[in-house]
């Protein structure tokens, strides 16, 4: 089985000041992890994804996450929030041994004060 | 643009009527998904199909029915649905049986049932 934690439901930032969103996980086998952006009424686009090369994965849009396995984490960051960064992010495990099944966290949304 | 296209972007419907909602690929994935995205709950997994097999139906009501008649497309027939299912509904589309493949997703059909 495989589940997914994001420990914020709302993370309220300043425009220019660093992002955190926390996300756990856990999986039965070496999972591929995934960060989604969703904008309002918009579909989810895809920031960056963990799939066992390097730790520390870079993304669109200047955000990174780190791959924590000894802490089963995989947090998203971003140095400096833009207003545009406003919307609901999704961290996204997928097992190997859980075929094409995507386990979704239930989001944190993001509001960026000016 | 994701490469996975929804349509129509909006329904209006009521209790009686039957609507199609249509998902169309041209990324040659292998894998179709629908998804349901209801107001301050997790996105839900509801149909999963792989080189046109469904593969997954999470315990949806019968009033929901999908079709997919190739890899390429994916429809979900509506017919005396509630209110209750008035939600977003995501359709999105990866390459199957490989763990480390982000899912790609459309734009959304946000319905309405009155």
């Amino acid at each position: 089985a495989q589940s997914v934690t994001q420990l914020d439901s709302h993370v309220s930032v300043s425009e220019g000041t660093p992002v955190l969103l926390r996300c756990n996980y856990s999986s039965s086998y070496s999972p591929s992890l995934f960060w989604y952006v969703q904008h309002p009424n918009k579909g989810l686009q895809l920031l960056l994804k963990y799939t066992s090369a390097a730790t520390l994965v870079k993304g669109i849009n200047g955000f990174e996450a780190e791959f924590k396995k000894s802490e089963t984490s995989f947090h998203l960051t971003k140095p400096s929030a833009h207003m545009s960064d406003a919307a609901e992010y999704f961290c996204v495990v997928r097992g190997m041994a859980a075929g094409n099944k995507l386990t979704f966290g239930g989001g944190t949304r993001v509001l960026v004060k000016p | 643009e994701t490469g996975v296209t929804q349509t129509p972007r909006h329904l209006v419907m009521g209790m009686t009527n039957k609507k199609s909602l249509k998902c169309e690929q041209h990324l040659g994935h292998n894998a179709m998904y629908w998804y349901k995205q209801s107001a301050k709950k997790p996105l839900e997994l509801m149909f999963v199909y792989n080189f046109k097999e469904q593969t997954e139906n999470n315990s949806v009501p019968s009033r929901f029915s999908p079709e997919c008649p190739n890899s390429s497309h994916l429809f979900l027939h509506l017919h005396t649905l509630q209110p209750e299912d008035s939600a977003l509904y995501l359709c999105a589309s990866s390459q199957g049986g490989q763990g480390d493949t982000e899912a790609f997703f459309g734009q959304g059909t946000r319905l309405t049932v009155v």
